[in-house]
């Protein structure tokens, strides 16, 4: 079975410019999670969707931050206009409905690494 | 405020060596979670496992064991007889109850295994 498909899987950009991070999930997976990585702050979690609908977004770091979920096979997380300091690993994770999702089992991705200049 | 503490930033040990991963968390509730997630040089988290407050056993899992004493706010993780493949690095994440996906996590123990 397919894990969680991020892409890009590397992204080097300029200051200023959108970026456009792509997920897919588990199919029947009903979580959707955005997490990030840097070496300052570690893992910290930006929003899930449950069902397609935002749940929890106070992760989000300011306005420049937008999350969709269209559907229940793919995910977006758009940055814009970028920053140096967005400098990160993006991960995205999803979860099956409830026991699992509830339990903190998330399935990852292999995470996109972004690199603003 | 709910924290988790790995104070071991990299361990390195020799190949069948036993090691372990120190985990230090902090709630002021009484119903929470706590987990161990593997990532490994591709980059993906992995769950390894997951304890809830009321539950203090001991886990083990072939050479993976792990301690949890509430009384001392730790869960820490064994690896028994290492192997290269266990080079990874672990993070311990801590998380309330009924928010599953909102994981707390610690800065992570980078563990090498050597040959």
């Amino acid at each position: 079975d397919a894990g969680v498909i991020q892409s890009p899987r590397h992204e080097v950009t300029e200051m200023g410019q959108e970026v456009t991070l792509r997920c897919k999930p588990i199919s029947g997976h009903d979580y959707l999670f955005w997490y990030r990585q840097t070496m300052m702050r570690g893992l910290e979690l930006l929003i899930y969707f449950n069902n397609n609908v935002p749940i929890d977004d106070s992760g989000m770091p300011e306005d420049r931050f937008s999350a969709k979920m269209p559907n229940a096979s793919f995910s977006t997380l758009k940055i814009q206009p970028s920053e140096p300091r967005d400098s990160a690993v993006y991960f995205c994770a999803s979860s099956p409905l409830s026991g699992r999702a509830l339990a903190g089992e998330l399935f990852f991705g292999e995470g996109s690494r972004l690199t603003v200049l | 405020a709910q924290k988790v503490t790995q104070a071991q930033t990299e361990i390195s040990v020799v190949e069948k060596e036993d090691v372990t991963l120190d985990c230090v968390y902090e709630t002021r509730d009484t119903t929470y979670y706590l987990f161990w997630y593997k990532q490994p040089p591709s980059g993906e988290l992995v769950f390894l496992i997951r304890r809830n407050s009321f539950d203090e056993q001991n886990e083990i899992s072939g050479r993976y064991s792990w301690n949890f004493q509430k009384s001392t706010s730790s869960f820490n993780f064994t690896i028994t007889a290492s192997q290269v493949v266990d080079s990874a690095v672990y993070f311990c994440a801590l998380n309330r109850y009924n928010q599953g996906g909102k994981l707390i996590f610690g800065q992570g123990t980078e563990l090498s295994v050597k040959p």
